[in-house]
């Protein structure tokens, strides 16, 4: 059980355009997903916390007009990340939280390269 | 202070041996207490989580909490090769807080 799915697993794009990842729960209702980036070699930071139907959180320094997320659905979350740039190359990883539990499950991530 | 640190390592032990993984949190009203794992470009996967002092044992992962001291463990038994990774720390610091906090890491490498 607490099966969380990431599309696509990576992406390549060029400078300028908009990309967008999926994070699915794919056997539990997600009311809770957490947008998390990772540089190599560097630990998780906390991008954005989103609940289902509701505006999403941003952590202090993440643009919310660059990197949109949806939560529509109790199984769906995007990000959407906007004109994009080199230095958005990364590692995204989405995880989810069940009502009424405190664990996170994570997807297993979308690596983005930006040329 | 950092909410949640962990030794960043590298804590490398031979194979067959016992690996012991430390993680002190600040918030002393903390409430739920996790270790994931994460292999390199990997994303990170649950062991196990803990919510009450003493230990939690799950195969040859044992998890142990402390409330007074303000500090959980993760001990890795007969650790293999296998079990290289990094392992994250994580702490819901409050009863319904929306978030867990994550400590940095610890590397962990299993000698053959």
């Amino acid at each position: 059980g607490a099966v969380v799915s990431q599309h696509p697993s990576w992406v390549i794009c060029k400078s300028g355009t908009s990309v967008k990842i999926e994070c699915r729960s794919l056997d539990f209702q997600a009311t809770t997903m957490f947008w998390y980036r990772q540089f190599p070699k560097q630990s998780l930071m906390l991008m954005a916390t989103s609940n289902e139907g509701s505006k999403a959180t941003y952590e202090q320094g993440v643009e919310k007009d660059k990197f949109l997320i949806n939560h529509a659905s109790l199984t769906l979350s995007t990000l959407t990340v906007t004109s994009a740039h080199p230095e958005d190359s990364s590692f995204y990883i989405c995880s989810a939280r069940g009502q009424g539990y405190d664990t996170q499950y994570f997807g297993p991530g979308t690596r983005l390269t930006v040329l | 202070q950092k909410e949640v640190e962990q030794n960043s390592g590298p804590l490398s032990v031979p194979e067959g041996a016992i690996a012991s993984l430390n993680c002190t949190y600040s918030d002393r009203g903390s409430q739920s207490f996790f270790w994931y794992r994460q292999y390199s470009g990997k994303s990170p996967e649950l062991i196990m989580s803990i919510y009450s002092n003493g230990d939690k044992e799950d195969g040859r992962f044992t998890a142990q909490l402390n409330k007074a001291s303000q500090y959980v463990s993760l001990l890795i038994r007969d650790s293999q090769p296998s079990d290289s990774a990094t392992y994250l720390c994580a702490v819901n610091m409050s009863p319904g807080a929306n978030n867990l906090f994550f400590g940095t890491g610890t590397r962990l490498t299993v000698i053959p």
